[in-house]
Parts: structure tokens; sequence; C-alpha cells
């Protein structure tokens, strides 16, 4: 069957306390991995797009990673500014266009 | 500003009525998607339109639900007869084309009293 997991469901880090997402899924046919942030009430907000194995991507504090299975968001020093959900996404061919979102990792950085 | 825009943004009914969303996606974007989420899930996908033709149903798309693309721009959804499990967030995203990120909106939150 098709998934996207996401693991840690929550995560409660210090300031400046980094650490790793994980997204982890099982389609073949893989078109495209989406990292997305998301506040409370608000619609997810891009962060990165990777297309295939060992890409990588930057944005301030955010690295995001890609292998044949899985992907990684990595966090390195954050604030609480980054306190949200991130949730990622795969759109992957199988019978037609398929968009699938795994459930989220809930953060919390604490000053 | 020019991201997506969603309207309303909130909704309460009761048990058994239609309501209708709109969307109204970046004006240069080709495709327009939606989505429903409920509390502590991800985005679970509905349908998306190429212009004005709609490509892509989910299979979880029950027959009360329509969606719309007249002339390419705005989308309409509608979920005629609502149910007490139709409660959730929908979201409505754009993109310029196939490979492109999607751009979202804030949402439609709907309650079903």
């Amino acid at each position: 069957e098709d998934q996207v997991t996401q693991s840690p469901e929550a995560l409660r880090l210090q300031e400046g306390e980094s650490s790793s997402l994980n997204c982890s899924y099982t389609v073949s046919g893989l078109r495209g991995l989406f990292w997305y942030r998301q506040d409370p009430g608000k619609g997810p907000e891009f962060l990165f797009t990777l297309y295939s194995a060992g890409e990588e991507k930057e944005k301030e504090r955010l690295k995001a990673t890609l292998t044949k299975k899985e992907s990684f968001l990595h966090i390195t020093a954050p604030k609480p500014e980054d306190s949200a959900t991130y949730l990622c996404a795969v759109h992957y061919w199988r019978h037609g266009q398929n968009f699938v979102f795994g459930p989220g990792t809930r953060l919390s950085v604490l000053p | 500003d020019t991201g997506v825009s969603q309207n309303p943004r909130h909704k309460i009914t009761k048990r058994g009525q239609n309501v209708t969303f709109r969307c109204d996606p970046i004006s240069e974007h080709n495709r327009l998607y939606w989505y429903r989420q409920t509390l502590g899930q991800g985005p679970e996908f509905l349908t998306y339109f190429q212009n004005e033709a709609q490509l892509e149903k989910s299979r979880l798309l029950s027959d009360r639900f329509s969606a719309e693309r007249p002339k390419g721009s705005f989308s309409t959804l509608e979920i005629q007869r609502t149910e007490q499990g139709d409660s959730a967030m929908y979201l409505c995203a754009s993109s310029l084309d196939e490979g492109s990120p999607q751009h979202f909106g804030d949402g439609t939150r709907l309650s079903i009293l």
C-alpha cells in the first residue's frame, strides 16, 4: 500500500537544540517530495521540493535531504518562531497522479 | 496580495444543508487542487483541475461532493446533504504546472451542527 509516514509525531526542543524530522514513503514512481510548514488555523506554507535521491535544499535554519525511501528535515539551532507542524507530501504516478501528505510532526521550540 | 484566496473562512451549517466554498488561485497557475484536513492529520487529496478540466478525483470523494472550475479561473467545491463527518478544513492549492510546488490558501473551516 502506498504510504507516507512521519516521525516523531511531536517534538519538543530547547532553543538552539538541533534535531531532525523524518518522512518515510513506500511509493514507486516518485515525481517529487515536498516539505511544508503549517501554523494553527493556516494553510500549509511551502518550504522545499526534492526530486531525486541525494538532493539537498537549504533555507535559513532548515535543510532537507532525500534518499530513495525517506527524507529528513534538519533544523539547526531552532528558535521559538520555528514552532509549527511540519508536513511532507509525495507526488507520484500510479494509475494517475497521486498527491499524499504525511500526518505531520508537531514541533515546539521552547525559549 | 497574489496568494491563494478562499471564502468563506468559516462555515457553520445544519446537517442536511448544502454548502459551497470558493477558491481563487494564484492568477498564472494552471493547476488547482482541493484537499480536506481534519485535526491532527495531513491534508487529504480530493480532486484537481488542469485549467477548466477536472483530471483526477479521489476514490474517497463521495457523490455528494462536486467541484467546478469554469473558464479555468476560480473554483467552487459544493457539498450536498452535509453529514457530521464532513466537518473539516477544506484547503485549496494551486501550482504552475505538474511538477511545481502547490501553494495553499488558509482554508474554509466547515462545522456541521
